[in-house]
């Protein structure tokens, strides 16, 4: 079936570090890919996304490139700021019989410290 | 838009007593979705409707709980009779076609129960 893997957290970084969060997937077809935020408190909401290969999605200085050839998903930010704190969530649809569902990875919690 | 609303934020309830979740979803979206949150699962998707409709129940951990969605504006998820391991955050969502074609998923502020 389908699934994201996500790298173990959590995460502690410096302001202004660079950050990168590794994701993969398993799917049948081509998915389209998301990445979601959390931040303390609050419900998920939408970060970027990509919906075919190559593509690149952006958003408040993070980017994450869609590669079929590695089913890879990478979550990166050049310099990260103590508002990043949060927990980061990738996910994809894979369309077909899943409908309109999103799968889930496990979350990755990042601290940024001052 | 006000978003998705979800009532109550946070409830307190016995082992045995029945909690019922609210959620509005947005206007206009035909897909609400039912998760659950806890340290040790991570995010479980429980249920999904689309136009009113169950599509896919798989995720409701037993028959303890259950969900409706009587109409477009409303949902309510039930738990009878409660444990303290349904001790967890739920969140409601909703979206137009769901996560088809790059669809957002739009969350609730979720809520938070604890049953002791």
């Amino acid at each position: 079936g389908d699934s994201v893997t996500q790298m173990e957290g959590p995460v502690t970084l410096s302001e202004e570090a660079f950050l990168t969060i590794n994701c993969t997937y398993t799917a049948t077809g081509y998915p389209s890919l998301f990445w979601y935020v959390q931040y303390p408190g609050e419900g998920l909401q939408l970060l970027l996304k990509a919906t075919k290969a190559d593509d690149k999605g952006s958003n408040k200085g993070f980017e994450a490139t869609y590669r079929k050839e590695t089913t890879s998903f990478h979550l990166e930010k050049g310099s990260v700021q103590v508002s990043d704190s949060a927990v980061y969530f990738c996910a994809l649809n894979a369309g077909g019989t899943s409908y309109g569902k999103l799968t889930f990875g496990q979350g990755t919690i990042l601290t940024v410290h001052p | 838009d006000a978003g998705v609303i979800q009532s109550p934020r946070h409830e307190v309830t016995e082992m045995g007593q029945e909690v019922t979740l609210r959620c509005k979803p947005i206007s206009g979206h035909d897909y609400l979705f039912w998760y659950r949150q806890t340290m040790m699962r991570g995010l479980e998707l429980l249920i999904y409707f689309n136009n009113n409709v169950p599509i896919d129940d798989s995720g409701m951990p037993e028959d303890r709980f259950s969900a409706k969605m009587p109409n477009a504006s409303f949902s309510t998820l039930k738990i009878q009779p409660s444990e303290p391991r349904d001790s967890a955050v739920y969140f409601c969502a909703s979206s137009i076609q769901g996560a088809l074609s790059g669809n957002t998923i739009y969350f609730g502020e979720g809520s938070w129960l604890t049953v002791v």
